[in-house]
């Protein structure tokens, strides 16, 4: 089965760093694109950005772009989203996906989400 | 404020059917393909539609897309208690340089 799994919740406090990943399985994924997309509490959908696997390369939302660094390491089949200063409004649901159609938005395998709390 | 425009919240019996409307610009639905998911609470999102109108592979044609201009809107016919979601589209947009959601829709199936 193709899967996308996350590491597990986090609870940390603001000016943290963390780094949480995305790992996949059943599929050769180092010529795929994954992407990350955060919900938080009670809200809708936010596309982050999204890295290709084969070569690392990178395109962020405006919206998130020097906020987060999205990683990967191909070997491993492994996408990576880190925070060096952890906001309170960093706490969310972090889903990672992979856009099995066309373009970077349409999303045919979701990870089960990482649930970050950034509290004091 | 979603770049992608949908109503809240929309309800419907079991049984009939029901739209959901999205509506962008040119830079964004008006040219490039839109995608829908549904979202059950406490659960990843689930591709029902890409590319405008096509289904993935196990998804029932109860779930159909259409485009027209700057917006798109999907249709479920037959509406069961287990449609009970929120609903999103989203697709790319090339003056962000970034993919973009609707700000979602509840289905309430009554």
């Amino acid at each position: 089965e193709v899967q996308l799994v996350q590491s597990g919740s986090e609870v940390k406090k603001p000016g943290e760093s963390l780094k949480i990943s995305c790992k996949g399985s059943g599929h050769t994924f180092s010529s795929d694109w994954i992407a990350w997309v955060r919900q938080m509490p009670g809200k809708g959908l936010e596309w982050m950005g999204v890295i290709y696997l084969g070569d690392s390369d990178t395109r962020y939302s405006p919206s998130f772009q020097g906020q987060v660094i999205i990683s990967a390491d191909k070997s491993i089949s492994t996408a990576y989203l880190q925070w060096t200063s952890l906001k309170a409004s960093d706490s969310a649901m972090y889903f990672c996906a992979r856009p099995g159609y066309s373009g970077y938005i349409a999303f045919d395998i979701w990870g089960q989400g990482t649930m970050v709390t950034v509290s004091s | 404020q979603s770049v992608l425009t949908q109503p809240p919240s929309i309800s419907a019996a079991p049984g009939q059917k029901v739209t959901i409307s999205c509506s962008g610009s040119s830079s964004n639905i008006g040219n490039n393909f839109v995608s829908w998911y549904h979202q059950l609470p406490g659960t990843a999102p689930k591709l029902l539609i890409y590319d405008d109108n096509k289904r993935p592979s196990g998804i029932p044609d109860r779930f159909s897309g259409s485009k027209s201009g700057t917006s798109a809107t999907l249709g479920i016919t037959g509406l069961q208690t287990g449609d009970e979601a929120d609903y999103y589209c989203g697709t790319w947009d090339g003056s962000l340089s970034a993919g973009v959601f609707g700000g979602g829709t509840k289905l309430t199936v009554l």
